[in-house]
C-alpha cells in the first residue's frame, strides 16, 4: 500500500458525460501528479500540482482539467467524454518535486 | 512522441534464470531514472532508481545499468522468481520538469 487514495475505483460512463476522480495523497506529500494509462499510449503524464499550484502540464487534452485543494488533495475532471478517454487513471506524489513518486491505485474509466 | 523506448515488450523466463529488460533515451537532460513493478489491478510501485553519476546500482535481485554514453539502461532481474512476473517500465524524468517519461512496458512471464 503506497498510502496514495483514488476514488472511485471503477467508473462507468457515456460519452458526453463529465466525471470527476479524486486523489489523496500521502501524508506530508505536497506534489500530485496524473497520468494516464492506455493500451496503446501506455503510461502518459497529465499534469502536475504542487502546494496547490499548477507546476507542469503533459499530455492534458483541453477538456481536462484538475486542481489541488488547500488539504493537498486533488481532483481530475473529464469533461465531454469520448469512447478513447476509456483508460487507467493513476495519482502519483511526492513529498516534494524531486522526491520518489508513489503510485495509487488507479481509477478504471470505461466510457460507453 | 515516445521519449524512453523499452524492449522487449514480453518476456518468459525460467525460475532461477536472469530477466533482462533495456531501455533507450534520447533526451539528455533526463537525470532520474527509475523502474517501476506493476501488478495487475495495482499502481506501479518504485523497485530501484538510478542517477546517471553512477554506472550500477544494485538491491537485492535488482540491478540497474547504466550507459551514459550510449543513453540506455536496462535491467537486471538474477535469480528471477515466480513472484516477480508482472509488468516493469523504464521511466526518466530531468530536473526542474519532474513528469515522468514512461517506456511502453515489459510483461514479465517467470516459469517454475
Amino acid at each position: 500500500d503506497s498510502g496514495v487514495t483514488q476514488t472511485p475505483k471503477h467508473l462507468i460512463t457515456a460519452t458526453g458525460q463529465r466525471v470527476t476522480l479524486r486523489c489523496s495523497p500521502r501524508s506530508g506529500d505536497l506534489s500530485v501528479y496524473w497520468y494516464q494509462q492506455s493500451l496503446d499510449q501506455g503510461l502518459q503524464f497529465l499534469i502536475q500540482y504542487y502546494n496547490g499550484e499548477e507546476r507542469a502540464k503533459g499530455n492534458i487534452l483541453e477538456r481536462f482539467s484538475a486542481q489541488q485543494f488547500p488539504d493537498l488533495h486533488s481532483e481530475l475532471n473529464l469533461s465531454s467524454l469520448e469512447l478513447g478517454d476509456s483508460a487507467l487513471y493513476f495519482c502519483a506524489s511526492s513529498t516534494s518535486l524531486a522526491d520518489t513518486q508513489y503510485f495509487g491505485p488507479g481509477t478504471r474509466l470505461t466510457v460507453l | 512522441q515516445q521519449q524512453v523506448k523499452q524492449s522487449p515488450q514480453s518476456l518468459i523466463v525460467q525460475k532461477g534464470g536472469i530477466s533482462i529488460i533495456n531501455c533507450a533515451y534520447e533526451n539528455t537532460a533526463f537525470d532520474y531514472f527509475p523502474w517501476y513493478q506493476q501488478f495487475p489491478g495495482k499502481g506501479p510501485a518504485l523497485l530501484i532508481a538510478i542517477r546517471p553519476d553512477v554506472s550500477e546500482k544494485k538491491e537485492g535481485r535488482f540491478t540497474i545499468s547504466f550507459n551514459k554514453s550510449a543513453k540506455q539502461f536496462s535491467l537486471h532481474i538474477m535469480d528471477s522468481q515466480p513472484g516477480d512476473s508482472a509488468t516493469y517500465f523504464c521511466a526518466a524524468s530531468a530536473p526542474t520538469r519532474y513528469a515522468l517519461n514512461f517506456g511502453k512496458g515489459t510483461s514479465l512471464l517467470v516459469t517454475p
